[in-house]
């Protein structure tokens, strides 16, 4: 059974940086592209990053280009996000998702059940 | 990108039938077979329903199915029961890396 857990999120002032972590487990984690979703607050579900299996080729959102760094540890079956220079707009709910295969299509069989990042001063 | 267009909510009655429909542009949904479907339930995390745009994965029930004309997507939901009441999103590839979602669609079961 897949299993993904974050953790990381937290209140943090803006400008300021945070990192995300999500453990997996239940599934070859090293042959499939991972990926985070944000939701802010009573909003919908907004893309953020993904990565590939191998962790060689990373994307971005315009939105967080620049700022947010993706990255995983296959030797730990682990994904993390760098967030920097965090704003007000960043405030949500992050998900850790795996995609159906090592393509990022935004097909996502696996969800974690989040962490909550609040950017306010 | 623009995120996919879809109506704020729709509703129906147990048994009958509803569709949400997901509107894009040949960039996106026009562009490619690859427009997936998710179901959120309040304070939960999203669930696949639907991806390549008819493709059910393994364990959704057979009431949920998807299709495409040009630029637009729909999900149907037949036989609706009181567990599909959710917040539903599409969600398409639209090129270099890059995946937009719907704003999603609140589906109320009278």
């Amino acid at each position: 059974e897949v299993q993904l857990l974050e953790s990381g999120g937290g209140l943090v002032q803006p400008g300021g940086s945070l990192r995300l972590s999500c453990a997996a487990s239940g599934f070859t984690f090293s042959t499939y592209a991972m990926s985070w979703v944000r939701q802010a607050p009573g909003k919908g579900l907004e893309w953020v990053s993904s990565i590939s299996g191998a962790g060689g080729n990373t994307y971005y959102a315009d939105s967080v280009k620049g700022r947010f760094t993706i990255s995983r540890d296959n030797s730990k079956n682990t994904l993390c996000l760098q967030m920097n220079s965090l704003r007000a707009e960043d405030t949500a709910q992050y998900y850790c998702a795996k995609e159906r295969a090592d393509r990022i299509l935004g097909r996502w069989s696996g969800w974690g059940q989040g962490t909550l990042v609040t950017v306010s001063s | 990108q623009s995120a996919l267009t879809q109506p704020r909510s729709v509703s129906g009655s147990p048994g009958q039938s509803v569709t949400i429909s997901c509107t894009g542009t040949s960039s996106d949904v026009g562009g490619y077979n690859y427009v997936s479907w998710y179901q959120q339930h309040p304070g939960k995390a999203p669930k696949l329903m639907i991806y390549d745009v008819t493709e059910r994965p393994s364990g959704v029930p057979d009431r949920f199915s998807g299709s495409k004309s040009g630029n637009t997507a729909s999900l149907t939901i037949s036989g609706l029961q009181a567990e599909d009441e959710a917040d539903y999103y599409c969600c398409s590839y639209a090129g270099s890396y890059d995946v937009i979602f719907g704003g999603g669609t609140k589906l109320t079961v009278l």
